[in-house]
């Protein structure tokens, strides 16, 4: 079965500052997607940034990149200039074709919280 | 385009009672999928449905937990006879179709409907 895994529970960084949460998978699959989604406290579900696993080239969106490792199935998301407004919980997920459903697996989460 | 509409956003239900948790997906998209939400934690996938059909839903309890997508109207998540360790958010997204061209379209998320049980 797919698993996404989030190793740090917490972060804290100053504003400005640059910020990085690690997120590892386990699947058999070769071709998926995965997908970094913030979850600020209104509970909304926001997409920040999104791979292909067929892609080799990073994906980017403005402030946020990420570092896509597919041999050591890692997926890291940088966040630069911190801002207060990115403070949330911050969520990984992957989305392969498991049984012929396809769903997004996520990890447990890890709540950054951006200090002025 | 509206999004993806939840409904109560907030619901308290005595244990016992039955909670029916209501999601509209945006327009055009045919597949829904409950998610789970426990304090602190993650989603956890419950149920996937196409409308009439459930697909996939191996991350619902086999008991007191039912969800339908008619062909008209809403899906539902119903939960029957509610426990105190059903209290979470439970978050509805969609998608419009299924297949490779489907992963350009990530889910969408409802704002989630949080069970509250007393």
């Amino acid at each position: 079965a797919q698993t996404v895994t989030q190793s740090q529970p917490e972060m804290s960084v100053q504003e400005a500052e640059t910020v990085t949460l690690s997120c590892t998978y386990d699947t058999s699959e070769n071709n998926y997607y995965l997908f970094w989604y913030k979850q600020p406290p209104s509970r909304q579900m926001i997409l920040v940034i999104r791979q292909e696993a067929y892609k080799q080239q990073n994906a980017t969106e403005n402030r946020f990149s990420v570092n896509f490792q597919k041999a050591a199935k890692s997926f890291s998301l940088k966040i630069s200039d911190s801002q207060l407004g990115d403070t949330a919980m911050y969520f990984c997920a992957f989305m392969g074709t498991i049984g012929g459903a396809q769903k997004l697996v996520f990890g447990q989460g890890t709540r950054l919280t951006i200090n002025p | 385009n509206a999004g993806v509409m939840q409904n109560p956003r907030h619901l308290v239900r005595r244990r016992g009672q039955e909670a029916r948790l209501r999601c509209s997906p945006m327009k055009g998209h045919s597949h829904v999928y409950w998610y789970r939400q426990l304090p602190e934690e993650g989603l956890k996938f419950m149920v996937y449905l196409q409308k009439e059909n459930i697909i996939d839903e191996s991350g619902m309890p086999k008991e007191r937990f039912s969800a339908e997508f008619p062909k008209e109207g809403p899906s539902i998540l119903r939960i029957q006879q509610v426990v105190r360790g059903d209290s979470a958010a439970y978050f509805c997204a969609s998608s419009p179709t299924v297949g490779v061209s489907s992963y350009n379209s990530p889910l969408h998320f409802g704002n989630g409907t949080r069970l509250t049980v007393t």
